[in-house]
């Protein structure tokens, strides 16, 4: 299976801050479509998973500019820019090119 | 609006078997594959499979297969999951969600407790 390893597991920030999350694969997410199915999803407190990120840096509708999500290969960032209260909560990276499709183990973001 | 409103939670005893749901709404019910995702007290999530409620064709994380049987009944719009000979590491909350390229809409959850 592939494993997707997330760091760090935790970041506490500052309101107003720059995040980075990083979610490295243990194998290239390009499938033989030539398409790299990585997601991001942030999953507040007490809520079920939403969208943020598809197809590496495609943000779902709704989502605001200020997250950014890039890389390629098996190297893959998502980017907060000026953390606000509603972004805190746990991110998952996920990937659906290989089957069995897998989560990576998450990455609370928290205030200092 | 697309809602997904999964059924209420679940406290069994090992060994046993339980059958939850996945009622949809505001959309096609037959136009998106309706996955299922566990996530245990504190951990990660783990995809469990997808069926297509059109072909009623499923696609199962070998991890799963004998564990959980995904069907759904068109009828109401409503998908399952059963699953069987329960033990103390099914107890989890689990989640349907719809899926095209992504997973795009949620249910609420249905926590399982399994315990004797």
């Amino acid at each position: 299976d592939v494993v997707l390893t997330q760091t760090p597991v935790a970041q506490p920030v500052t309101l107003g801050d720059q995040a980075s999350i990083s979610c490295r694969s243990s194998q290239s997410l390009v499938h033989s479509n030539g398409n790299t199915y990585l997601e991001w999803y942030l999953q507040k407190p007490g809520q079920s998973p939403q969208l943020l990120i598809y197809k590496v840096s495609n943000r779902f509708s709704g989502v605001p500019d200020r997250f950014i999500g890039s890389g390629s290969g098996s190297d893959f960032t998502l980017k907060i820019s000026r953390v606000e209260p509603e972004d805190l909560g746990v991110y998952y990276c996920f990937q659906a090119t290989h089957d069995p499709w897998t989560f990576g183990g998450g990455t609370k973001l928290e205030l200092k | 609006q697309v809602q997904l409103q999964q059924s209420g939670a679940e406290l069994t005893k090992p060994g046993s078997s339980v059958k939850i749901s996945c009622k949809a709404s505001g959309y096609t019910f037959t136009s998106y594959d309706i996955s299922w995702i566990k996530q245990r007290p504190g951990q990660a999530l783990e995809w469990i499979g997808a069926i297509n409620p059109g072909s009623g064709g499923t696609g199962y994380n070998e991890k799963f297969k004998g564990k959980a049987t995904l069907t759904v009944d068109k009828s109401s719009s409503t998908a399952f999951m059963q699953l069987s000979s329960l033990t103390p590491e099914d107890t989890a909350v689990y989640y349907c969600a719809r899926l095209g390229d992504y997973f795009d809409y949620w249910g609420q959850g249905v926590m399982v407790t399994v315990s004797s």
